[in-house]
């Protein structure tokens, strides 16, 4: 079975520029989360998705925003992008809510000039 | 207040040898999750290991096997016959039950363990 893939892995862009970073889950995995990593801050929770519905949002600002497709694939944005948004961006996917088991796609490490 | 506490920032451990990687965390919900993650310097997170707060033994994988001590609020990792393969950051994360209103996995800061040859 194939596991949790993130596209793209790297990503540049510029201050005030706009990114989409793409999670595809594990086949029948209907919850995905979404995680930003920094040095700083450490793991951070940006949102959940279940059946096309985010459940939750972690405290970001509305730059962030995201979106869960009928196939359970998810999407997430980041407009007007700042330096601080420089993190590596990790998907989580979970058969279910609560569910024990949460695997984690490789990551889309973004990069802001 | 932190939720998850891991208060190595970085251990060494001789290959072939057991190590013990700290995790406390707190919580007042009766019900929720505790999970360790390996991420290699490649960034991707592994799942390793689970225990429910209501299990009534200590969960083990192989190699891994997770100290649950409920009562001290405590969830060691334990690795025995430590691999070069070891070598990486480790995370410990609590998921509260649905009383929290979330299923948010919350992270420690993180141990990085470094295996010796």
């Amino acid at each position: 079975k194939a596991g949790v893939t993130q596209t793209p892995r790297y990503l540049i862009k510029t201050r005030g520029q706009q990114v989409t970073l793409s999670c595809s889950p594990i086949s029948g995995h209907r919850s995905v989360s979404w995680y930003q990593q920094t040095p700083g801050q450490g793991l951070q929770f940006l949102f959940e998705y279940f059946s096309e519905t985010q459940r939750n949002k972690g405290n970001f600002p509305g730059r962030f925003s995201g979106r869960q497709f009928s196939n359970s694939r998810s999407e997430m944005n980041v407009s007007t992008l700042e330096l601080g948004d420089s993190a590596l961006y990790l998907c989580a996917s979970s058969a279910r809510r609560g569910y024990n088991e949460q695997f984690f796609g490789p990551g889309t490490r973004l990069t802001v000039l | 207040a932190q939720k998850i506490t891991q208060t190595q920032p970085g251990m060494f451990v001789q290959e072939k040898e057991a190590v013990t990687l700290d995790c406390t965390y707190d919580t007042s919900d009766p019900s929720y999750g505790l999970f360790w993650y390996k991420q290699p310097s490649s960034g991707e997170m592994i799942f390793l290991i689970y225990q429910g707060s209501y299990d009534q033994q200590n969960a083990t994988e192989g190699r891994y096997s997770l100290n649950f001590q409920k009562a001290r609020k405590s969830a060691n990792l334990v690795i025995s016959a430590s691999q070069l393969g070891d070598s990486a950051m480790y995370f410990c994360a609590m998921r509260e039950g649905p009383g929290a209103g979330s299923y948010q996995l919350t992270f420690g800061k993180g141990t990085k363990l470094s295996v010796i040859p």
